[in-house]
């Protein structure tokens, strides 16, 4: 079957630090991937996406890229804001119109 | 871009009401809907999927009776949830997406059942 699994959190890190948040999938055939970012209080909103293998999505200084050799789908940010406090939620569709299939999501501290 | 609408925002309400959640899909049409269920500090819970014009597939250990959906168009889809009470107070969310779209999703519902 299909499935995410990302870094368990909360990972904490000083404003303008490296940030990475681990993602590995398991699915059949060729899934396309990403991440959704979820701020206090709201819903997700759609932060990046890749559709094939070695794709690399970007957003708002976040990148991630599809690699298919290690099925991995890593969130990288070379300098995090205290803005970027959220939860972030990696994902998987290999169908086009079944529901996405979601990690458990990575909570994410900045401070000052 | 694509955007889904969700209201209310927050619902308050006591004990035995009946409190209806809507999702519009106001730039595209949603060929499928979907709600889910967030706990606090967790991740979602699928609670069922809708197809414009059929009836909702639940997942299992969702009761159909007690969270009505209808998905009468294309850009609407309404989350009913009949006799509420306290544990049904949570964060109810939204997703609809065209066919090899992304899933977009509503900024919630709070609800609160006293």
């Amino acid at each position: 079957g299909n499935s995410v699994t990302q870094m368990e959190g909360p990972v904490t890190l000083s404003e303008e630090a490296f940030l990475t948040i681990n993602c590995t999938y398991t699915a059949t055939g060729y899934p396309s991937l990403f991440w959704y970012v979820q701020y206090p209080g709201e819903g997700l909103q759609l932060l990046l996406k890749a559709t094939k293998a070695d794709d690399k999505g970007s957003n708002k200084g976040f990148e991630a890229t599809y690699r298919k050799e290690t099925t991995s789908f890593h969130l990288e940010k070379g300098s995090v804001q205290v803005s970027d406090s959220a939860v972030y939620f990696c994902a998987l569709d290999n169908s086009g119109n079944t529901p996405l299939v979601f990690g458990k999501g990575t909570r994410l501290s900045v401070i000052a | 871009g694509a955007v889904v609408s969700q209201h209310p925002s927050r619902v308050i309400c006591k004990s035995g009401t009946s409190v209806k959640i809507e999702c519009r899909s106001l730039d595209f049409q949603a060929t499928t809907m979907f709600w889910y269920r967030q706990f606090p500090k967790q991740s979602l819970m699928l609670m069922a999927t809708s197809n414009e014009g059929s009836k909702a597939t639940y997942e299992q250990g969702v009761e159909k009776d007690k969270f009505l959906i209808n998905h009468a168009s294309l850009t609407l889809s309404t989350l009913t949830v009949t006799s509420a009470h306290p544990e049904d107070s949570s964060f109810y969310i939204c997703s609809a997406r065209e066919v090899w779209q992304p899933q977009h999703f509503g900024d919630g519902t709070r609800l609160s059942i006293l």
